[in-house]
Parts: C-alpha cells; structure tokens; sequence
C-alpha cells in the first residue's frame, strides 16, 4: 500500500502563534508533496507543491512568508503556518505521489487524512 | 488552466433511489486523469475512481458506477440504491498530464444526503 500520514490531526492555537503540520509518507518515498487547504463547506484548494530538497511552488494568492513548506526528506514535509489568524482555520490536507513502478502507484497520489486547524 | 464544476451543491434522496452527480472539466491537455472522492464527515478523502483519457470505458463497480464522455467533458457518477452510509461529499477532480499524479483541480464537491 502507500499511506500517508498527517500529524496533528486537530490543533487549536490562539492568534499569534506558529503551528507546524507534519505529512509523512510511511511506506514509501515521495517525490512530490502537495498541500491542500479546505474552508468549511467548500472544496479543496491546493496551496503549493513541493519537492524534496528544493523550494515549494506556491500557488497565486498564497502567501509563502506565511505558510512554510519544508521537505527536506523522500518521506517527510512539513507546513508551518507562521503567525496564524482565525481567518488560518481551515482543514489542511497533504497528499504524495511516487515514482515507484506500476501503474496504480504513477496513476494517483495519496492523501493524509488531513489536519483541522483552529485559531482562536 | 484546468477547471471542475460540478454544479449541484446539495443533493437529497430518499434511501434505495439512485442519485447521479455530474462533473464537467476542462482542459488543454490531451492527457489527463479524472477523479471521484468521498469526503465523509471525518474529512478523510476516499478515493473512489481514476479514469485516463484515452479509456473512455464505462465501469461499475458494486452500486457504483461512472459514464465518461470525452464529447461532452463529461464524467459522471451515479449511486444505485442509495444507502444512508453513502452520505457524504462527493468531489470530482482533474489531473493533467500522462501520468495523474499530478497536482489535481477539484470541483465544488456535492453534498449527497440520503433519508432513511
């Protein structure tokens, strides 16, 4: 299988201060890390991308001063939201491909479960 | 640019009806792989289907299945004889490129409810 893990799965924090979200790939090495940001009752939208040992692509509108994306192994990266505000809460999502052989593990990528950020 | 919509935002059936949840992409790219996820309450994304543009075959899967239409951009998903468990968002997702671990576009997602 290939299972990604996220840590915390909920965190409440208040204003001001820094959290950091880890997604680990457990079974395998991952090319490439994606994280995804969920407000409430919408859809998933992706925040950047990153590949081990290089520096994160952001996407437009994401402030990459804020949100620190760190992927310094095949297996782990990190998210720290610097400074969060309440308008930070929101549900973060990471996902990982691979470039393991077979087609089932080139044709997807594998989410974490996700980790629920509250700031209050 | 690719893009997703699904345009139901709520959907609500009585258990045992079928409910169909449609998807319609855009894309440049002549390869690509589309998607479907549940996102039940716990947040947790469950995959459920990957379809490659050059397999236009339609597939069931248990009371599951998918209607690609690459005339119409089109990838819908239908639920027969739904069941309560099978309450949920439904998303609907884009992945260019030949490959489909690409980064994926999501649709809005459809809330399905289904009433005992």
């Amino acid at each position: 299988g290939a299972v990604v893990s996220q840590h915390p799965s909920w965190v409440i924090c208040k204003s001001g201060t820094s959290v950091k979200i880890e997604c680990r790939s457990l079974d395998f090495q991952a090319t490439t890390m994606f994280w995804y940001r969920q407000f409430p009752k919408q859809s998933l939208m992706l925040m950047a991308t990153s590949n081990e040992g290089s520096k994160a692509t952001y996407e437009q509108g994401v402030e990459k001063d804020k949100f620190l994306i760190n992927h310094a192994s095949l297996t782990l990266s990190t998210l720290t939201v610097t400074s969060a505000h309440p308008e930070d809460s929101s549900f973060y999502i990471c996902s990982a491909n691979t470039e393991r052989e077979g087609n089932s593990f080139l044709e997807t990528q594998y989410f974490g479960p996700g980790t629920r950020l509250l700031v209050l | 640019a690719q893009k997703v919509t699904q345009a139901q935002t709520e959907i609500s059936v009585v258990e045992k009806e079928d409910v169909t949840l449609d998807c319609v992409y855009e894309t440049r790219d002549t390869t690509y792989y589309l998607f479907w996820y549940k996102q039940p309450p716990s947040g947790e994304l469950v995959f459920l289907i990957r379809r490659n543009s050059f397999d236009e075959q339609n597939e069931i899967s248990g009371r599951y299945s998918w209607n690609f239409q690459k005339s119409t951009s089109s990838f819908n998903f239908t639920i027969t004889a739904s069941q309560v468990v099978d309450s949920a968002v439904y998303f609907c997702a884009l992945s260019e490129g030949p490959y489909g671990n690409n980064r994926l576009a999501f649709g809005k997602g459809n809330q399905v409810v289904v009433i005992p």
